[in-house]
């Protein structure tokens, strides 16, 4: 069945510091590709996504670029913030509507 | 802004007794989902609605677990009788059949 993998946790960064969480998935067919974030004591919001090979997905500095030869989907921001501390999940989707498929999540914590 | 509201926030109960969740879905999302998230992994699909119908409930555990959602609006998940296997995050979320809406969850341990 499908599924997703992500680089296992937590990760600890000092501010400024460059981010990347790897994130590979096994699916049939050509999902779609999602980063949600889970914020301490909220649900998760979507904070990125590419619904097709070679999209890149871009938002508060973030990006991820939808690989298909080496169906991964990793997740980069240049320069972290304390305020990027919070657990990410890569997802994947294969029908407009339908369910979506997590990895186990990364937990970042970023240091002043 | 409109938001997947849900209660409670926290519940605790005994092993074998009866516990219910509530969600309300953003106004006009016709679709609507539970999902289970136990501590240090991904969340997973209990059961998806569209409208008052059940679209995917093959990951719901249907011995204990029941959902409806029967004037297509809010929804409500029951576990009956509880067990300790079930302390988890539970999360409903709603959908534009374009992006999934996450509600805040209710957190459930079972003692």
């Amino acid at each position: 069945g499908d599924s997703v993998t992500q680089m296992e946790g937590p990760v600890t960064l000092s501010e400024e510091a460059f981010l990347t969480i790897n994130c590979t998935y096994t699916a049939t067919g050509y999902p779609s590709l999602f980063w949600y974030v889970q914020y301490p004591g909220e649900g998760l919001q979507l904070l990125l996504k590419a619904t097709k090979a070679d999209d890149k997905g871009s938002n508060k500095g973030f990006e991820a670029t939808y690989r298909k030869e080496t169906t991964s989907f990793h997740l980069e921001k240049g320069s972290v913030q304390v305020s990027d501390s919070a657990v990410y999940f890569c997802a994947l989707r294969h029908d407009q509507g339908g369910k979506l498929i997590f990895g186990q999540g990364t937990e970042l914590s970023v240091k002043p | 802004e409109a938001e997947v509201a849900q209660s409670p926030r926290y519940k605790i109960t005994e092993k074998s007794q009866a516990v219910a969740f509530w969600c309300d879905p953003i106004s006009g999302h016709a679709t609507l989902y539970w999902y289970r998230q136990i501590l240090g992994q991904g969340p997973e699909l209990l059961v998806q609605f569209q409208d008052e119908s059940v679209v995917d409930d093959s990951q719901l555990p249907k011995d204990r677990f029941s959902a409806e959602r029967l004037k297509g609006v809010d929804s409500t998940l029951k576990i009956q009788p509880a067990e300790l296997g079930d302390s988890a995050m539970y999360l409903c979320a709603s959908s534009d059949n374009n992006e999934q809406f996450f509600g805040p969850g209710t957190r459930l341990t079972v003692l």
